[in-house]
């Protein structure tokens, strides 16, 4: 079963456009939304993060949408870079106390061309 | 920022043998640390789940007797792959996340993996 759906699994984007990732869960007891950006041979690492009591968060040119009633939420990346290019993931847990585990997404593949 | 070392970075192994993982949460405590597993181009798979001082819990059809973990510290956990064959290679990743009492959902944070080739 698979609890977070993502897509694309791959984006090719031109450097100064705008990289959109979505993603879909099915639990309604996940509260807690990260996104992590993966560079080939390394550990992910977190990009930013979102709960369900907010619609949006901005952290520079990343930016979380999250539709509750939806169960979805999306990664933007403004002003996409060449250095952007890597894999995303998407993923969710549920509680707190610091024991809950993360339940990823596919992963999405992002190419930015200069 | 909180730093997760995971050790060794790459390791080559002979079918049969056994191979440890170590990962370090340098500069914070945590009770908890998470393996994952993943293979070229595909999504972490969660493993286990490792407390200090007490008994991994380990995911629906991962072998425990097979992978071994070990979080004998606030800052140390092992993962023992036991009797490596070649479909045991893979990319494994620990992570760790800060143990702050009741502090809601504290970023996970990740090591840098290790690529395990059984030959």
């Amino acid at each position: 079963q698979q609890q977070v759906k993502q897509s694309p699994q791959s984006l090719i984007v031109q450097k100064g456009g705008i990289s959109i990732i979505n993603c879909a869960y099915e639990n309604t007891a996940f509260d807690y939304f990260p996104w992590y950006q993966q560079f080939p041979g390394k550990g992910p690492a977190l990009l930013i993060a979102i709960r369900p009591d907010v619609s949006e968060k901005k952290e520079g040119r990343f930016t979380i949408s999250f539709n509750k009633s939806a169960k979805q939420f999306s990664l933007h990346i403004m002003d996409s870079q060449p250095g952007d290019s890597a894999t995303y993931f998407c993923a969710a847990s549920k509680g707190g106390g610091g024991y809950n585990k993360l339940i990823f997404g596919a992963g999405t593949r992002l190419a930015v061309h200069p | 920022g909180a730093v997760v070392s995971q050790h060794p970075s790459r390791v080559i192994c002979k079918s049969g043998t056994s191979v440890k993982i170590e990962c370090r949460s340098l500069d914070f405590q945590a009770t908890t640390m998470f393996w994952y597993r993943q293979f070229p181009k595909q999504s972490l798979m969660l493993m286990a789940t490792s407390n200090e001082g007490s008994k991994a819990t380990y995911e629906q059809g991962v072998e425990k007797d097979k992978f071994l973990i070990n979080h004998a510290s606030l800052t140390l956990s092992t993962l023992t792959v036991t009797s490596a064959h070649p479909e045991d290679s893979s990319f494994y990743i620990c992570s760790a996340r800060q143990s702050v009492g009741g502090h809601y959902n504290s970023p996970l944070h990740f090591g840098n993996g290790t690529r395990l080739t059984v030959t």
